[in-house]
């Protein structure tokens, strides 16, 4: 079993739409949990952080962590076409400092 | 607002040349690490390093790989001897404690030919 396991889609969804993402993990000491946006041949850039599990929202985006079933989620409303990017969730544990990423979700935005 | 910087953005090579990765990471972090995207494929980590010695490495990261900070401001990646299989996206990252937030610089596209 992978320790992070994401579908890669492609997804693709209309303008305005509530858009899902989620990953699932093997590894139950991951505690930090966090969303990046990759846009083609760019670096991630972080979209949303959380500690253990909860909610947290940002404007538009809404992060979801459920340790008990070792799921996390990423929510995106009202999507707009410049979301379209590929999403990648990635989580590290309290021991030590390193990222553990999914292979991430084309996400496309359809106006 | 303060950013990761890399470069180059592109870097050819022959197999078996030594190619050098440069990052400037944002003042004030003092965790540093090197993650890699071969084409198509899931974001892995390399390097951490912190407080001028690796903190932890990855399978990937063997002797053909050093890290290093040279002057307090860049931090370098050196393959000594590349292969093929080098050929990806190579990301420095930077944070400010051990479990914050890690911010990403642009990438280096290397080619290995």
């Amino acid at each position: 079993q992978k320790e992070v396991e994401q579908d890669p889609g492609p997804l693709s969804v209309p303008e305005g739409a509530i858009v899902s993402l989620n990953c699932t993990y093997s590894n139950s000491a991951f505690q930090y949990f966090m969303w990046y946006r990759q846009y083609s041949r760019k670096g991630p850039e972080l979209l949303m952080y959380t500690y253990s599990s909860g909610n947290k929202e940002d404007g538009r985006f809404t992060a979801q962590v459920d340790k008990s079933s070792k799921y996390i989620s990423l929510f995106i409303r009202d999507s707009q076409p410049s979301d379209s990017a590929t999403y990648l969730c990635a989580m590290s544990d309290i021991g030590n400092e390193k990222l553990t990423f999914g292979t991430g979700t084309r996400l496309t935005i359809i106006p | 607002e303060p950013e990761v910087t890399q470069t180059p953005s592109h870097q050819v090579t022959q197999m078996g040349q030594e190619v050098i990765l440069r990052c400037v990471p944002i003042s004030n972090h003092l965790y540093f690490y090197w993650y890699r995207q071969i084409l198509g494929q899931k974001v892995e980590f390399l390097v951490s390093f912190y407080n001028n010695e690796i903190s932890e490495k990855s399978e990937i990261f063997d002797d053909q790989f050093s890290v290093e900070r040279p002057d307090g401001s860049n931090f370098t990646l050196k393959i000594r001897s590349t292969k093929l299989e080098d050929s990806a996206m190579y990301f420095c990252a930077g944070s400010w404690g051990r479990t914050d937030t890690q911010y990403f610089g642009p990438g280096t596209r290397l080619t290995v030919l």
